[in-house]
């Protein structure tokens, strides 16, 4: 069965240093893998995905990730943070539906990381 | 606008009672998903549809029901049989087949039984 880490529950960085979120997936084959961010009491909104190619992704907001296949990550980061980028961050991975066909919210999420941003 | 709407934001209801979350989608997508979110659990699904009329169990589906019978709607029934039903539930749409998508979230419903 898939599953995913997010080893640390909880983050502070101060505003305009760097970030990295951890995040380390089980699957059998090629993952799908994606960062949401969730604000408080909202849904969830998408930073970026891999699927294939390019392991280093680029997202929405600044975010980047790379994808890992030896060491089982997709670690997210961000080379300056901003006070607006507090919120819990989710990474998932994906897999493939039954009926021949792939549904991509399917998903296996970590625990959450949540970001807390100092001024 | 194309989007997924989940109403109500809020629910309240008494224990021993089924409740019923609306989740309605625009954006025409097959695929259609439960997931209810605990603090410090992440997401796990509930329930999933990839066509009107049928659908999977995921992998907390007891003490829970769905329907599939408009492609656009897919609603939750938390039953009686639910042992700790307080949770925040989101629905989420997606497309099937199609390579480098992903899924769109609705905005949720908190749920509390008291």
């Amino acid at each position: 069965a898939q599953s995913v880490t997010q080893p640390d529950i909880h983050i502070t960085v101060s505003e305009g240093a760097s970030l990295e979120l951890r995040c380390n997936y089980s699957y059998g084959a090629t993952p799908y893998l994606f960062w949401y961010v969730q604000s408080p009491g909202q849904g969830l909104q998408l930073l970026l995905k891999y699927f294939s190619g390019d392991t280093l992704v680029q997202g929405i907001k600044g975010f980047e990730a790379e994808f890992k296949r030896s060491q089982s990550s997709f670690n997210l980061r961000k080379p300056s943070v901003h006070w607006s980028d507090a919120a819990e961050y989710f990474c998932a991975v994906g897999a493939i539906g039954n009926a021949g066909g792939t549904s991509y919210g399917k998903l296996t999420f970590g625990q959450g990381t949540i970001l807390t941003v100092h001024p | 606008d194309g989007g997924i709407t989940q109403s109500p934001k809020y629910l309240f209801r008494k224990e021993g009672q089924n409740v019923t979350l609306s989740c309605e989608q625009n954006l025409n997508h097959d695929a259609m998903y439960w997931y209810r979110q605990d603090p410090g659990q992440g997401l796990r699904l509930i329930y999933y549809s990839q066509i009107v009329n049928d659908f999977q169990k995921g992998d907390i589906a007891e003490g829970y029901s769905v329907s599939r019978e408009k492609k656009e709607s897919f609603p939750l029934t938390v039953t009686s049989a639910q042992k700790n039903p307080t949770a925040f539930y989101l629905c989420a749409s997606s497309i099937v087949g199609e390579i480098n998508t992903e899924a769109f979230f609705g905005q949720g419903t908190r749920l509390t039984v008291v």
